[in-house]
């Protein structure tokens, strides 16, 4: 089956650039997309399509997907951008998440 | 305004069956890709199950045979019924709808979740 890997966690400043990294066989011939999950409530779409923002998505949040990484790109990191986030794909008829990755804003 | 809302879950023993709704308003589940995901406490996202608008049905391998996704046009119902629960099924269960498969796949709206414990 196919799998996504991502690192536990990721630290970064406030006002500074966080990337979160997504690791999967050729998933850059698959579109990815991103999650945010605060505590206790549901995840919400980021990010789809590799590098599109959904309505109501700040401009500090972009995407990339080439080779076997998709990339997460949180510039001028925020407290609120405290959070899990998860990649996810599409590969034969199963949605596949990655093992999430917590971002610590210090 | 698009909103789902999941209702069902509860404290269950092994072996035991449970059947979860997700009453959509503001789209129309039997047009579109309709998912379950689960979040066991503490734990990352797994995706359960898809029904697609064509009525194609597909599961991740550890429900297979246990839990059945269906619907309900005339009540604009997504449902999940779940026989021979495991203590492994406790978790956080969420419906989402996807709104770009075809060119990707993502999951746009979500549901608050209800949970689901498997204990004795």
């Amino acid at each position: 089956s196919y799998e996504l890997t991502q690192p536990p966690s990721v630290s970064v400043s406030p006002g500074q650039t966080a990337s979160i990294t997504c690791s999967g066989d050729k998933l850059g011939y698959k579109y990815a997309c991103w999650y945010q999950q605060k505590p206790r409530q549901s995840p919400v779409l980021v990010i789809y399509q590799d590098n599109k923002r959904p309505s109501g998505i700040p401009e500090r949040f972009s995407g990339s997907n080439s080779g076997n990484t998709a990339t997460l790109t949180i510039s001028g990191t925020q407290a609120m951008d405290e959070a899990d986030y998860y990649c996810q794909a599409w590969d034969s008829n199963t949605y596949v998440f990655g093992t999430g990755t917590k971002v610590t804003v210090l | 305004e698009v909103q789902l809302v999941e209702s069902g879950g509860g404290l269950i023993q092994p072996g035991g069956s449970l059947r979860l709704s997700c009453a959509a308003s503001g789209l129309t589940v039997s047009s579109n890709y309709m998912t379950w995901v689960r979040q066991a406490p503490g734990k990352g996202l797994e995706w359960v199950s898809v029904l697609y608008s064509g009525g194609n049905t597909y599961y991740v391998g550890s429900v297979k045979g246990r839990f059945t996704i269906s619907r309900d046009n005339s009540k604009n119902t997504l449902y999940l019924q779940m026989n021979n629960l495991r203590p492994e099924d406790t978790a956080f269960y969420y419906c989402a709808r996807d709104g770009y498969f075809g060119s990707g796949s993502a999951l746009d709206y979500w549901g608050q979740g209800t949970l689901v414990t498997v204990s004795s």
